[in-house]
């Protein structure tokens, strides 16, 4: 079984600019949820879908946001870029939501300059 | 406020011998727990998890151990060989009305040596 599929692996943008990344999530899973890794603040939850519903969001301001397709394969999308946005970008799949295993993609690594 | 504490940033241990890493918690609605080792330049590869219903887990070389009293949790590799060698992240669920929302520790190193 293919697992979590992300694209593109690598991203470089411009501060003010917007990026959309892509997330394929594992045959059958329903559940996408999108993680930032950076070296100050770890691994923090962004969001997570369900259905095509968005289940929960972490801390993070309006200029993040996400959507799922019928499909489950979701996309989130960052406006106006910072320096700061400037990390791995991690999507996780699972069968369903809550308290269930997540596995992971390989990450899309976005540089703001 | 971290919610969920690696207080070793890394950790060397000899091939063969056990490997502990440790994690504590101080959100007393976490009742699921998750272990990931992460290579540089990969996502996070899921290891093993516990309920919080549980106080032990194992699965091959790994063993989780969960002291829900101490609000602690260890993950046991039992014998550590050098493909063990990477970051180690301990995660936490707040259940099903938090969805799959993971809360993660800062993450351990661990080396193994030959």
């Amino acid at each position: 079984k293919a697992g979590v599929t992300q694209t593109p692996r690598y991203l470089i943008k411009t501060r003010g600019q917007q990026v959309t990344l892509s997330c394929s999530p594992i045959s059958g899973h329903r559940s996408v949820s999108w993680y930032q890794q950076t070296p100050g603040q770890g691994l923090q939850f962004l969001f997570e879908y369900f259905s095509e519903t968005q289940r929960n969001k972490g801390n993070f301001p309006g200029r993040f946001s996400g959507r799922q397709f019928s499909n489950s394969r979701s996309e989130m999308n960052v406006s106006t870029l910072e320096l700061g946005d400037s990390a791995l970008y991690l999507c996780a799949s699972s069968f369903i939501t809550g308290n269930y295993e997540q596995f992971f993609g390989p990450g899309t690594r976005l540089t703001v300059l | 406020d971290q919610q969920v504490k690696q207080n070793s940033p890394s950790l060397s241990v000899q091939e063969g011998r056990i490997s502990i890493l440790n994690c504590d918690y101080t959100n007393s609605m976490f009742d699921y727990f998750l272990w990931y080792k992460k290579y540089p330049a990969e996502g996070p590869t899921f290891l093993i998890s516990i309920s919080s219903i549980k106080d032990k887990n194992e699965d091959g070389r790994f063993t989780v151990f969960l002291n829900k009293s101490a609000k602690h949790l260890s993950l046991h590799i039992v014998p550590s060989q050098p493909g063990d060698s990477a970051v180690y992240f301990c995660a936490a669920s707040e259940g099903n009305n938090a969805g799959n929302m993971l809360t993660f520790g800062g993450g351990t190193r661990l080396m193994v040596k030959p």
